[in-house]
């Protein structure tokens, strides 16, 4: 089956810095990559849809300038969350589609940021 | 707008059938789904159902859809103890999902 991979699973870093999180589709080219925040016992809210080649279409209330998305080739696709703050602390969620299917999204393992 | 609703917990005894019911509000949503999610982990897809269907059974997995009422529900036969998680339903659109709260399900010796 098609296989998403996350890295890393886990982070720690310090109030101000930048992290970046990475989204590799490991055996299928991914056309189209989505990034999802799920906070703690709750739903997975869409931050923005990403297409290779293209700028990320950011859903309403998330700043761009904040989480930097780029999906610069067909397996790969990282969001950067630039001077991360406590608040920022989440699970971070991609997943990726085909065009060829169009109802289903492979989900990656997540990876948990957490700010102090 | 778009919304998912679903409750929030559900306590069910191993070999007894788990119903976990939804309900959306877009009635243009093309697929809806069920996911599956185990503690600190990803999504898993556990099945899905079209739009212009009423019903689709996959081993344990019955899901019905009533889109009249716009109420989706997923049914698990014989649940097992390693069926605990989180169960998510979403209504899916050109590929963008929008998801439920998750229902908790706790499966009991």
């Amino acid at each position: 089956g098609a296989v998403v991979s996350q890295h890393p699973s886990w982070v720690i870093c310090k109030s101000g810095t930048s992290v970046k999180i990475e989204c590799r589709s490991l055996d299928f080219q991914a056309t189209t990559m989505f990034w999802y925040r799920q906070f703690p016992k709750q739903s997975l809210m869409l931050m923005a849809t990403s297409n290779e080649g293209s700028k990320a279409t950011y859903e309403q209330g998330v700043e761009k300038d904040k989480f930097l998305i780029n999906h610069a080739s067909l397996t790969l696709s990282t969001l950067t969350v630039t001077s991360a703050h406590p608040e920022d602390s989440s699970f971070y969620i991609c997943s990726a589609k085909t065009s060829g299917v169009t109802y289903e999204q492979y989900f990656g393992p997540g990876t948990r940021l957490t700010v102090t | 707008g778009e919304d998912v609703e679903q409750s929030l917990f559900l306590s069910v005894r191993e070999g007894d059938s788990s119903v976990i019911n939804c309900t959306y509000t877009d009635s243009s949503s093309t697929y809806l789904y069920w996911y599956k999610q185990e503690p600190g982990a990803g999504l898993q897809l556990l099945t899905y159902i079209f739009s212009n269907m009423d019903m689709k059974q996959d081993q344990r997995l019955t899901v019905l859809l009533n889109k009249k009422d716009k109420h989706l529900s997923l049914r698990i036969a014989d649940t097992q103890t390693g069926d605990s998680a989180i169960y998510f339903c979403a209504e899916g659109q050109g590929g963008k999902l929008i998801f439920g709260q998750g229902t908790e399900l706790s499966v009991k010796p």
